[in-house]
């Protein structure tokens, strides 16, 4: 069973702050690892699809990183924005030929201005 | 070009109704996923499908619960003579080869209230 866990479950942070959240994944028969932005009232968006251990991944403020071999990847917002306030979620695929993906629960992130 | 399109984007139905839950992949897209929220917890997988064939239903619940993707014609959920604990909001995802690597796409979801 492949289990996906992101941590913290929620977090609150101060406009203008840096922030980090975690998603922990099984090493073993690693694929691929997605992060997705899901604001409130709408669908998830992808963010990042990342593959290769070491993979660092940058969009704006936002950036990702990915550890294959101890099973982890972090996700970092620099300068938070009220605008980044939403649900961040990882998801992760194994080497078993389909293609569905597992999600963690998520981050909840509230930026307060 | 039109995102996944999921409709109803809400329905309620009387415990022992059916509902229906309709998904059109983005153009191009052969793979479909359904995924399910529960309130307060995440995205639940529950199959993928591509054209005309069920690949993995390991998340579908073995009762109540089926899923198609015709030839034509969108992608359907169906739940038979649902419970109040069927309540949730049931969520699309597509895919191709090609980009299933980039992300999946995302509709908006039907969120199901069974009264």
């Amino acid at each position: 069973i492949l289990n996906v866990e992101q941590s913290p479950q929620s977090l609150h942070v101060q406009e203008g702050d840096s922030t980090n959240f975690t998603c922990s994944f099984p090493s073993s028969n690693f694929y691929a690892l997605h992060w997705y932005r899901w604001e409130t009232a709408k669908s998830p968006e992808a963010l990042f699809v990342m593959t290769l251990n070491g993979d660092e991944k940058k969009k704006g403020r936002i950036s990702a990183t990915l550890n294959t071999k101890e099973g982890y990847s972090y996700l970092y917002i620099k300068g938070s924005q009220p605008e980044d306030s939403a649900t961040y979620l990882c998801a992760s695929r194994v080497t078993s030929g389909t293609y569905k993906y597992i999600f963690g629960t998520g981050t909840r992130l509230k930026v307060l201005a | 070009n039109a995102g996944v399109m999921q409709n109803p984007r809400h329905l309620v139905r009387r415990r022992g109704q059916e509902a229906r839950l309709r998904c059109s992949p983005m153009k191009g897209h052969s793979h479909v996923y359904w995924y399910r929220q529960l309130p307060e917890e995440g995205l639940k997988f529950m199959v993928y499908l591509q054209k005309e064939n069920i690949i993995d239903e390991s998340g579908m619940p073995k009762e109540r619960f089926s899923a198609e993707f015709p030839k034509e014609g969108p992608s359907i959920l169906r739940i038979q003579q649902v419970v109040r604990g069927d309540s949730a909001a049931y969520f699309c995802a597509s895919s191709d080869l090609a980009t299933v690597n980039y992300g999946y796409t995302f509709g908006s979801g039907t969120r199901l209230t069974v009264v």
